[in-house]
This record gives structure tokens, sequence and C-alpha cells, in this order.
């Protein structure tokens, strides 16, 4: 079974160019986070998908983030304009269907993650 | 709100010695913790979790965690390290409820010296 998978591994934009990164979950998984790690801090959640719907984005810095998952599927998160700040790593993270006992949390997968450098 | 503190920023053993990675944890509910691993130029990988059912939770590669509830603690440790253990070690918490969002320490750096 594949993982989650990420691209670009990589990208080094300049600011106020606009960046699109891509995350295919584990076949079959419901649910998809972003997550991002600025340099010297901790992971910090961005947002949840439960298929195409957005169920939480409480984690997004503004309105130059935005992320759609269409069909449910693959995810993207486009910055648009990119400032400095915006450099780090973002992971995605899938996991399947949500269990209405609610007993634990769903083990989330990570992908490798895409590190974002902003000059 | 949850919150995790991780302790060490930076741990340093030697091959064949103890691992112990000391994490805090603040909630408000029943909490699900989990350890995160990842190794240079590697994804995050899952050593374990805690879901409310043993407090003693064995995960991969020999390692474990004990949570205590008293201690508000979920400490992660190895009897015996190994130079492939040297990587990056994340505490994380679950928020309640639906959401599942995962909250995360900052992280502990763990060399393993010959």
């Amino acid at each position: 079974e594949a993982g989650v998978t990420q691209f670009p591994s990589h990208s080094v934009i300049e600011k106020g160019q606009t960046v699109t990164l891509r995350c295919d979950p584990i076949s079959g998984h419901d649910n998809l986070y972003w997550y991002r790690r600025v340099m010297g801090k901790e992971i910090k959640f961005l947002l949840h998908f439960v298929k195409e719907s957005k169920q939480d984005e409480s984690g997004m810095p503004n309105n130059r983030f935005l992320a759609e998952r269409t069909g449910g599927t693959y995810s993207t998160l486009k910055v648009q304009p990119a400032e400095l700040e915006d450099s780090g790593v973002y992971f995605c993270a899938s996991s399947q269907a949500a269990k209405m006992s609610g007993l634990g949390t769903d083990t989330q997968y990570f992908g490798p993650g895409t590190r974002l450098t902003v000059l | 709100a949850q919150s995790v503190t991780q302790l060490d920023s930076h741990v340093s053993v030697s091959e064949g010695t103890p691992v112990l990675l000391r994490c805090n944890y603040s909630s408000s509910y029943s909490p699900s913790l989990f350890w995160y691993v990842q190794h240079p130029n590697k994804g995050l990988q899952l050593l374990l979790k805690y879901t409310s059912a043993a407090t003693l939770v064995k995960g991969i590669n020999g390692f474990e965690a004990e949570f205590k509830k008293s201690e508000t603690s979920f400490h992660l440790t190895k009897p015996s390290a190994h130079m492939s253990d040297a990587a990056e070690y994340f505490c994380v918490v679950s928020e309640a409820g639906n959401n599942r969002k995962l909250i995360w320490g900052l992280g502990t750096s763990l060399a393993v010296n010959p």
C-alpha cells in the first residue's frame, strides 16, 4: 500500500510569487490534514478535510493560503502571494474515516513534507 | 486548551545505554497521546500511541511510553540505544472531539554516540 506522498519535495520561490503544494493521501482515507513547521517552532495544524469538505481551517495563517480537495482525493495548498515568513516544511497526513464511538484518535500517517523557501 | 512540553531539546546517549525522552502534557479531556519520530531526510513516523487502554504502551523499534495521569506525563523510553535511533522525536496530544487535530511538542533531538 502506498503511503502519503507530497510534491514537490523542495520549492524555492521569491517573495510575491505563487506556489502550489500537492498531497496524495493513502487510498481510502477520508481525513486529510495539513501541518506546517517553521524553523525553530513546533509543528502546527493548518487544516483538516473530511472527504472534500473543510472540517476545520482554524490554523490557516491568513487568506493568502488556499486549500482544496476536489473530489475528496488529493489536496492542494496554494500560497499566493508568498511572504518570507511562509518558509518552512509543510506536512500532509491522512487517516481513515472517523469512528462514531469516538474512542481514541485515528492514527495519522504523514508524508515526507515539502520544504518551502521564500527568498 | 491542550499543550505539550518536551523537557529536553537535545539528548545525547551512548550506544547500548537507556534512552529517556521526557514529555508533559496539558489537557482538559482524556487525551490521546503519541510519539512520532523523524529520521534525517525522512518523513514523520508513528512510534506509538496511547488511547485510554493500557497505560504502558509498546511501540516499534523497542520503544515504550507510560501514561501517568497523576503526573500528566508520557515519557518515552528504550532500554538500550542503537545508532539508528538518532533522530528527532515529537510528543503529540490529540485535541478531543471530532476535530482530531494534533498538538505538537517542540521535539527532542536524540544523538547516539558510539
